[in-house]
Formats: structure tokens, C-alpha cells, sequence
């Protein structure tokens, strides 16, 4: 069963450092998403990206936050300057649908990256 | 985006089957209802979606009601492995579009 990839599955930082969280979706798919989950908490979502943009985000993803899709394969979450609010597990996921194809959406996720600012 | 309510916590034993209701009454025309399953430390894991009347696969059976403002999710003979937390999700289905994740159900299986 095709597995969506991600790395490092666990990172320290300190606060104020830059991390970026690497995932590599699907082969086939068309739609990225990055969704976070903070201990004890609801699985958020952050961003959703297609065809080298981003298609939707939250009110979460700020200007600290960034996506980048820099090769065929790897899709990465970069955080700015983090806060130890960030600590949390960060799940990428894919979904194979195109737009303007009909039926519905299914999302693949990863095994998560787990996050702690210190 | 249609709200979703279900019960926040479930136990059963092995063997048994297991019935989560999730309520959204203001589901749209446009809408599906799709159920993920989400052990500790793991993302989310797709389980079984459905647009109306029944569905069902390997895993897991969906029923929708004429008016689609319930769903049920049925775990047939539950073992201890399937203790985990269960998210109905309700949404138009659009690539790209967000999903919402409610709280869920956290269903314990005992032995």
C-alpha cells in the first residue's frame, strides 16, 4: 500500500531556530496538505497545496509558517523563529483527486513529526 | 462547513461490535461523510466514506439515513487493537478543501 513519508519522525529545537519537516507524498497525487496536533488536542489543519501554490490555509498558518515543494517529490513544512507553542505532532498528507474531478476527497497521512521547542 | 457531534468516549469488549453515531444536521447537497481512525502517536488513517444509504468494506460498515443528518459507523467484533480514536468528518470533498477534525470518539476495547 503506497505510504506518504515524512522526516525527521521526531526533532528537539530551541526556541527562536528554524525547523523544516519534510514529507514525501504519494507518487500519483496531486494535493499536500500539513495539519498539526498539539498533545491532548484536535487534529488542525494547516495548509492544503496544488500545483506549486497554495490552494487553502488557516488562521494558524501565519507568516511563520511556509510550504515549498522544492523537487517531483519532497513537499516541506519550514518554521520561522519557533515558539514553544509549536511543539506539536506535524502530519503531511496527500490526496489523489484532481479539482475538477467528481466524488470525494481521501486523504493519505503520514506517521507524523513530532515537534519540541525547548 | 457542516458540525459534527458524536459522543466523545465509547468502551466495549472483544468480540463485540461497536456503533458510533456522529450527528450534522446541516450537512450539504454536496457533502460526504468520511470516518478516520487515529492511534496514539499516528496520523489519521482513512476508514470508510459514504454519500448515503450503506456502505460497506473490509473494515467497516457506514449507515446513512434518508435524510443524511446522522451517520453510523459499525465495527463489527471489535478486538483490542481497534481501540483508538474515531473522526466522522463531513465535507464536499473538494481536492483541497479542508477537513475539519471534530474531537472524535475515544473507543476503548477491553479485553
Amino acid at each position: 500500500e503506497p505510504e506518504v513519508t515524512q522526516t525527521p519522525s521526531h526533532q528537539v529545537t530551541q526556541m527562536g531556530q528554524e525547523v523544516i519537516l519534510r514529507c514525501v507524498p504519494i507518487s500519483n497525487h496531486l494535493y499536500f496538505y500539513w495539519y498539526r496536533q498539539i498533545l491532548g488536542q484536535k487534529v488542525e489543519f494547516l495548509v492544503s497545496f496544488y500545483n506549486n501554490e497554495i490552494s487553502e490555509k488557516s488562521e494558524i498558518f501565519d507568516d511563520q509558517f511556509s510550504v515549498e515543494r522544492p523537487d517531483g517529490s519532497n513537499f516541506t513544512l519550514k518554521i520561522r523563529s519557533t515558539k514553544l507553542e509549536d511543539s506539536a505532532m506535524y502530519f503531511c498528507a496527500s490526496s489523489g483527486l484532481s479539482r475538477y474531478s467528481s466524488g470525494a476527497n481521501v486523504l493519505t497521512f503520514g506517521a507524523g513529526s513530532r515537534l519540541t521547542v525547548l | 462547513l457542516a458540525k459534527t457531534t458524536q459522543p466523545i468516549s465509547m468502551d466495549s469488549y472483544e468480540g463485540q461490535e461497536v456503533n458510533i453515531t456522529c450527528s450534522h444536521n446541516n450537512i450539504a447537497t454536496n457533502d460526504y461523510i468520511t470516518w478516520y481512525q487515529q492511534f496514539p502517536s499516528q496520523g489519521p488513517r482513512f476508514i470508510i466514506q459514504g454519500y448515503k444509504t450503506k456502505v460497506t468494506n473490509e473494515v467497516a460498515s457506514l449507515f446513512i439515513p434518508a435524510d443524511r443528518k446522522s451517520s453510523t459507523l459499525s465495527l463489527p467484533r471489535v478486538s483490542l487493537s481497534d481501540t483508538a480514536v474515531y473522526y466522522c468528518l463531513v465535507g464536499d470533498g473538494a481536492a483541497g478543501n479542508k477537513l475539519t477534525f471534530g474531537g472524535g470518539t475515544r473507543v476503548l476495547v477491553k479485553p
